[in-house]
């Protein structure tokens, strides 16, 4: 069974600084990309960044290129989400995601991590 | 960027009833559509992938039908455990997006 376990999440002032883990296992997590997808409160979801399962590609959402920055560790099964500059629009649930094979978009999410910006 | 309209943002229903839920993109996605469930404190859940392929474990009375830029989730006779937010998402292409979501509610 797949499971995605995010950690990291927490309260932080505006400017400040997270990293975001995501424990995988079930699946052979160096064979598949994977995702970072958001939701704020009451503002439904939005696809944050991803990265191919060799880690030789890197994709971000506008709203964090240049402060957010994806990797991951497939010798550890985990996905991580370094991220700077925070700010008070950063504060959202985390979710990590897991992507299908072929033809298959997001296949399995986990339960997320909640970051609040605040002073 | 790709926009997708849901419609609509909420819904109420009984149990039994067969519901439709749309999702519309700006331009052509071919069929690289998904829908997923969404329930508070829940793991989210992956119900169609490619517009209209059940993910294994579903249950049939969810389909999804579609391609080019008209797209539906159709649950054929709703069920208690069916209350919940829906989201359509497209990856046919950078930056991925998501449908502004469909709530399902108890009528």
């Amino acid at each position: 069974e797949v499971q995605l376990v995010e950690s990291g999440g927490g309260f932080v002032q505006p400017g400040g600084s997270l990293r975001l883990s995501c424990a995988a296992s079930g699946f052979p997590f160096s064979i598949y990309n994977m995702d970072w997808v958001r939701g704020a409160p009451g503002k439904g979801l939005a696809w944050v960044s991803s990265i191919s399962f060799g880690s030789d590609k890197t994709f971000y959402a506008d709203s964090v290129r240049d402060r957010f920055t994806i990797s991951r560790d497939n010798s550890k099964n985990t996905l991580y989400l370094q991220m700077n500059s925070l700010r008070a629009d950063d504060t959202a649930l985390y979710y990590c995601v897991k992507r299908g094979s072929g033809p298959r978009g997001f296949d399995s999410w986990g339960q997320g991590t909640l970051v609040t910006v605040s002073s | 960027d790709i926009q997708l309209t849901q419609s609509p943002s909420t819904l109420s229903a009984s149990v039994g009833d067969r519901i439709i839920i749309t999702c519309r993109a700006s331009q052509s996605i071919t069929t690289s559509l998904a829908w997923s469930q969404h329930k508070p404190g829940k793991v989210p859940k992956v119900l169609i992938y490619k517009a209209s392929n059940l993910e294994s474990g579903v249950p049939s009375r969810f389909s999804g039908s579609g391609s080019g830029t008209e797209f539906t989730l159709t649950i054929s006779s709703l069920q208690p455990d069916d209350f919940a937010t829906y989201y359509c998402h497209q990856y046919n292409g950078y930056p991925l997006t998501f449908g502004g979501g469909t709530k399902v509610e108890i009528k």
